[in-house]
């Protein structure tokens, strides 16, 4: 079953604008990872946050997390149209295995 | 792109059939986890290999087996097909089997049970 779920499930804006896609889990987790998948291939690993941590950054991605709510946010900033994939996020509750969501499709216009 | 490697990149099966796909991972890494990814879903955990011993295991039955070798490539084995079993297979190689190990996938095999 998938823990997580990804909100909104497709995003569509102009190069330049700013991408935010949200994931609400179930349980309690270790950590959080975002990933993003371009058109069906493999996935690559965009970013950990770690139960403790609030806010973290890399480059023009920005990953929040809020335990109480159980609840993360991803936001790119000066989106590219090169930054058109799927976007999901991943937990472990509390084990060795990561969960996946059901993925944010974003799409960056020219 | 990663240093993991899968094969074959397609793969059209009948229901029935049994089918067997590969993962090479990457060097210096002795975790490999399998992953089920049905069109349109994220994907799903199947299960994960360390050092050869499997060290865990998702919701799915059997049927779905695998083997990790001695340099840490691993087989995933799926008997008796059935049409459900069409998805994108993935594999990731980490240096350990922890969650906060970053996992490097692979491109995918794209399986048709027909």
């Amino acid at each position: 079953s998938q823990q997580g779920e990804e909100d909104p499930q497709a995003l569509s804006i102009q190069e330049g604008e700013n991408a935010t896609m949200n994931c609400s889990y179930k349980t309690s987790i270790n950590n959080l990872q975002w990933y993003r998948q371009n058109s069906g291939r493999g996935l690559v690993h965009l970013i950990l946050i770690r139960s403790n941590e609030r806010e973290k950054h890399s480059g023009r991605l920005r990953v929040t997390l809020d335990t109480s709510k159980k609840s993360s946010s991803l936001l790119i900033t000066a989106s590219r149209a090169a930054d058109t994939a799927s976007y999901f996020c991943a937990t472990d509750h509390n084990t060795d295995k990561l969960i996946f969501g059901t993925g944010t499709r974003l799409q960056v216009f020219p | 792109e990663t240093g993991v490697t899968q094969s074959p990149t397609h793969l059209i099966k009948t229901r029935g059939q049994q089918v067997t796909l590969r993962c090479s991972s990457q060097s210096g890494h002795n975790t490999v986890s399998w992953y089920q990814q049905a069109l349109g879903q994220g994907p799903q955990f199947i299960f994960q290999y360390y050092r050869e011993e499997e060290n865990g295991r998702g919701n799915f039955p059997p049927r779905f087996s695998g083997l990790q070798f001695p340099n840490y490539s691993s087989e995933l084995n799926v008997n008796a097909l059935e049409l459900d079993d069409s998805a994108l297979y993935l594999c990731a190689s980490s240096e350990g089997p922890l969650s906060y190990n970053e996992q490097f996938f692979g491109p995918g095999t794209r399986l048709t049970v027909l």
